[in-house]
C-alpha cells in the first residue's frame, strides 16, 4: 500500500496518560501535516513539516502536544497528559510541494481515534 | 474571521437537484485551492482542485474569484451518492492547508 498510513487506528487511554501516534506518508512527499477533528467539525489545523521542519504550529495548540518528523519520512504526534476534551480524531496527510510554490492536493490516512476516559 | 469560512448547511436536496457550495478565504496570498468530499467516518478525499480559469468535471463544477476571496462549487444532477460533507481547502501562502468546518449534503430520493 502506497498510501498515507497512521498506526494506531483507536486508542483509548485514561485522562493523564501520555500517548504518542505515527504517521507514514507518501514516500515522494515532502510535506505533512496533522489536522485534529470532532463529529460535526472540518479538520482543525495542528502543524505542518516540510522535510524534517516543523514550518508551523497551531496557535490554539497546547504546550502538551508536540510533533517530530525526525528524518523527513515518518512522523510522531504526541500528546502529554491527556484530558477528555483531546478525544477526537487524529488525521495525517502528506502533499508534495514544489520549489515553484505549488502544492499538490493532500492524501489523507485513516486517521487515529483517541478516547480519553 | 476564520480563514476559512463555508456554508453552513446542511442541505437536503433531491434527487436531479442542483446546488452550490460557498467558502470564502481571508488570505490574499493563498496560492491554490481544492474541494474535498468527506463520507462519515472516513477520511477526506480529493474531489477535485480549482483552478483561476473555473473548471469541470462530470456534473462538478468549480470556480475561483480571487479578488473577491471566493470559491464555489456547483454540483447538477444530484445523485444518492452524492451525500456527504464537502470541505473547501485553502493552501496559505507560507502556512499550511486550512479547512473549512464543511458542508453537509443529503441528497434524497
Amino acid at each position: 500500500d502506497t498510501g498515507v498510513s497512521q498506526d494506531p487506528r483507536h486508542k483509548i487511554t485514561k485522562r493523564g496518560q501520555n500517548v504518542t501516534f505515527r504517521c507514514d506518508p507518501i514516500s515522494e512527499h515532502n510535506r505533512l501535516y496533522w489536522y485534529r477533528q470532532t463529529l460535526g467539525q472540518g479538520p482543525e489545523f495542528l502543524t505542518y513539516f516540510q522535510n524534517e521542519a516543523q514550518l508551523e504550529k497551531s496557535r490554539l495548540l497546547s504546550d502538551r502536544f508536540s510533533a517530530e518528523r525526525p528524518k523527513g519520512s515518518f512522523s510522531t504526534l504526541e500528546i502529554q497528559r491527556t484530558e477528555q476534551g483531546d478525544s477526537a480524531m487524529y488525521l495525517c496527510a502528506s502533499s508534495l510541494w514544489s520549489s515553484r510554490g505549488m502544492n499538490t492536493e493532500a492524501f489523507f490516512g485513516q486517521g487515529t481515534r483517541l478516547t480519553v476516559v | 474571521r476564520k480563514e476559512v469560512e463555508q456554508d453552513p448547511g446542511p442541505f437536503n436536496v433531491p434527487e436531479g437537484a442542483t446546488v452550490a457550495f460557498n467558502c470564502t478565504y481571508s488570505n490574499s496570498a493563498s496560492q491554490s485551492f481544492f474541494w474535498y468530499r468527506q463520507d462519515c467516518r472516513k477520511e477526506p478525499k480529493l474531489l477535485m482542485s480549482v483552478y483561476s480559469s473555473g473548471n469541470e468535471d462530470g456534473r462538478f463544477t468549480a470556480q475561483l474569484n480571487r479578488a473577491s476571496q471566493y470559491i464555489s462549487l456547483l454540483i447538477r444532477d444530484s445523485k444518492l451518492s452524492d451525500s456527504a460533507t464537502y470541505l473547501c481547502v485553502v493552501n496559505m501562502a507560507g502556512l499550511g492547508m486550512r479547512f473549512g468546518a464543511g458542508t453537509r449534503l443529503t441528497v434524497k430520493p
